[in-house]
């Protein structure tokens, strides 16, 4: 089975650009988060979705924005790119949001 | 806002040392889970503890949750040098927030 895929793995953009982020959980998994990393720190906490409805949303100006398809897949946009948005971007799935996460390799976002 | 933070920040072991890892949340938890994370890796879910008291052990790892919910612990014996990377606790908060602590980064020399 594969695991849980984003794309792309690397992206470069310049100041004030859109970006968007895919995920596609694991088979079966209906619940779909996204993390901000930056190097040396803990993930942060973006969004949470369940079954396509947003169900957290973490300290993140009104620029990022995410949502949640039919078949479960996710997108994460981030609009008007700053330097500071840098970082790996994480998607995790799980069953439902009480059980662990699968996290994916993740979109190293560079923005120049 | 809710935190969740770890000690100690890094930690530099000899083989076969003991390591343990502590997390304190500023806000009861309904459940914690710890992660590892390899250098240029992802993290790797470990384990999910959900009640008061619970201790759980996988093979040399031990893990422990607060009686009060709001702190926890991991603790390794015997130290490998494949032990090495970073290990998250993240604790939910009733919203179904997950929350990263800020990580203990483990080296091990051999």
């Amino acid at each position: 089975d594969a695991g849980v895929t984003q794309s792309p793995t690397h992206l470069i953009k310049t100041r004030g650009q859109h970006v968007t982020l895919r995920c596609s959980p694991i088979s079966g998994h209906k619940s779909v988060s996204w993390y901000q990393q930056v190097l040396g720190q803990g993930p942060q906490f973006i969004f949470q979705y369940y079954e396509k409805e947003e169900r957290g949303r973490g300290n993140f100006p009104d620029r990022f924005s995410a949502r949640q398809f039919p078949n479960y897949s996710s997108e994460l946009n981030v609009n008007a790119l700053l330097l500071g948005d840098s970082a790996l971007y994480l998607c995790a799935s799980s069953l439902h949001g009480g059980y662990g996460y699968t996290f994916g390799s993740g979109t190293r976002l560079t923005v120049v | 806002g809710q935190q969740v933070m770890q000690i100690p920040q890094y930690q530099h072991v000899q083989e076969g040392e003991d390591f343990t890892t502590y997390c304190n949340s500023s806000t009861t938890l309904s459940n914690i889970q710890w992660y590892k994370q390899r250098p240029g890796g992802h993290p790797v879910f470990l384990i999910q503890l959900v009640k008061s008291g619970e201790v759980k052990k996988q093979k040399r790892l031990t893990f422990q949750f607060g009686e009060a919910k709001k702190n926890s612990s991991l603790h390794i014996t015997a130290t490998q040098t494949t032990d090495v990377g970073t290990y998250f606790c993240a604790g939910r908060l009733e919203t179904d927030k997950l929350i990263f602590g800020t990580g203990t980064r483990l080296q091990v020399f051999p």
